[in-house]
This record gives C-alpha cells, structure tokens and sequence, in this order.
C-alpha cells in the first residue's frame, strides 16, 4: 500500500512569509503527527491529529498550525517565517486511537528553506 | 516537560565492533519505541516495547526496557556498514499520548 506522502518536498521561502505543507496518510490510518527536525534540535513534536481532533501540541509559537481533514490528510502552516524555521518538516501516521499506540510511519519530508 | 535524552551523541566503530546507545527520560515512560533514520532518509520504525524489564531481539539488535521503564538501549552485536544511521528512542508517558523523541545517537562505520 502507499505510504505516507508529503508535498512539497523542497520549498524556498523567505522571511514574513507563510507556507503550507501536506501530508497525505496510510490509507486507514487516522492519527498524523507533525514533526520538525534540525541538526541542533533533532525531532521536535509539534502537533498530533487525530479524527480532525488536534490531541497534543509540542511548544511551539502560535505561528505554527496545523488541521485534519475528513479523510484524515493533515497540512500545517508556518506564518511569518523566520531563518530558524528552516528544517526538514515530517509527517508520520499511525492506526493509532484512543488508548491504543502504535507506530509511526514517516513521510520523506518537506524541507523548508528560509532565506 | 518530558525529557528523553539519548547518549552518546555519536559513535564511530571499526566495521564488526559492538554499538549500544542508551535512552534515559525524566518521567517514567508507559512504552519506548526505537526508530533508526538513514542518511537522507526519514526515521523508520524498529521495535516497540511496552513492559518492565522487557527484552527484544531482532537479528543482531538488542533492545531492552529498564525495570523502571525510564530508560532502554540499544545494542548491535558485530555492526555492519548497513547499520549506519542515527537511532532515535521515543517514549511515551502514561496518559499522554504526545510521542517524545530521544536526541538521537549517529553511528558510523569504520570499513
């Protein structure tokens, strides 16, 4: 089956800007994660979706959204961008429910470039 | 908030040595999970474990689950260049499912 898939794959932006990443999940799952990873930071958690619900939010700013769509695809917008946002932004899905974990499937990623 | 720090940060091993990174988190942690993530590529999921004390083993991988299910390793027997990649934990606390990932360990090989 088709695995998890994320567009734009490249982008390049520059600051003030905003951006729009999509994450399409594995057919049937209905739970996306969000995930930004830098060589300094690592992965940093930045929201969950789960049946058009967001379920947790890791410590980011308010510049960072996200939503779920009805058939579960997810996007997350980044407005007023900043040098700092410039990372590899991935999306991982799971069969994942309520009191039910399981694992992630990562998409290859987006890498966002601030100029 | 929850913590997960994973050490060593890198590690190079002469093709054949032995490779352990270990997982230690702030809180007491309701499963781990361990992913590893290619050069260039996007992280890939190895194992879960979910009990006190558990141990798994997958071909030369060796995974382990503290008694206080606050900490895991990690260990390759006999590494090969295929091994090389960064190993990432990820824990998750009881009643929260935000999935924490660990700070990563790189690993490589020395042919």
């Amino acid at each position: 089956k088709a695995g998890v898939t994320q567009t734009p794959r490249y982008l390049i932006k520059t600051r003030g800007q905003q951006v729009t990443l999509s994450c399409s999940p594995i057919s049937g799952h209905r739970s996306v994660s969000w995930y930004q990873q830098t060589p300094g930071q690592g992965l940093q958690f930045l929201f969950e979706y789960f049946s058009e619900t967001q379920r947790n939010k890791g410590n980011f700013p308010g510049r960072f959204s996200g939503r779920q769509f009805s058939n579960s695809r997810s996007e997350m917008n980044v407005s007023t961008l900043e040098l700092g946002d410039s990372a590899l932004y991935l999306c991982a899905s799971s069969i994942q429910g309520w009191g039910i974990t399981g694992e992630l499937f990562f998409g290859e990623g987006s890498r966002l470039t601030v100029l | 908030g929850q913590q997960v720090m994973q050490i060593p940060q890198y590690q190079h091993v002469q093709e054949g040595e032995d490779f352990t990174t270990y997982c230690n988190s702030s809180t007491t942690l309701s499963n781990i999970q361990w992913y590893k993530q290619r050069p260039g590529g996007h992280p890939v999921f190895l194992i879960q474990l979910v009990k006190s004390g558990e141990v798994k083993k997958q071909k030369r991988l060796t995974f382990q689950f503290g008694e206080a299910k606050k900490n895991s390793s990690l260990h390759i027997t006999a590494t090969q260049t295929t091994d090389v990649g960064t190993y990432f934990c990820a824990g998750r606390n009881f009643g929260n499912e935000k999935l924490t990932f660990g700070t990563g360990t790189r690993l490589t090989i020395i042919p």
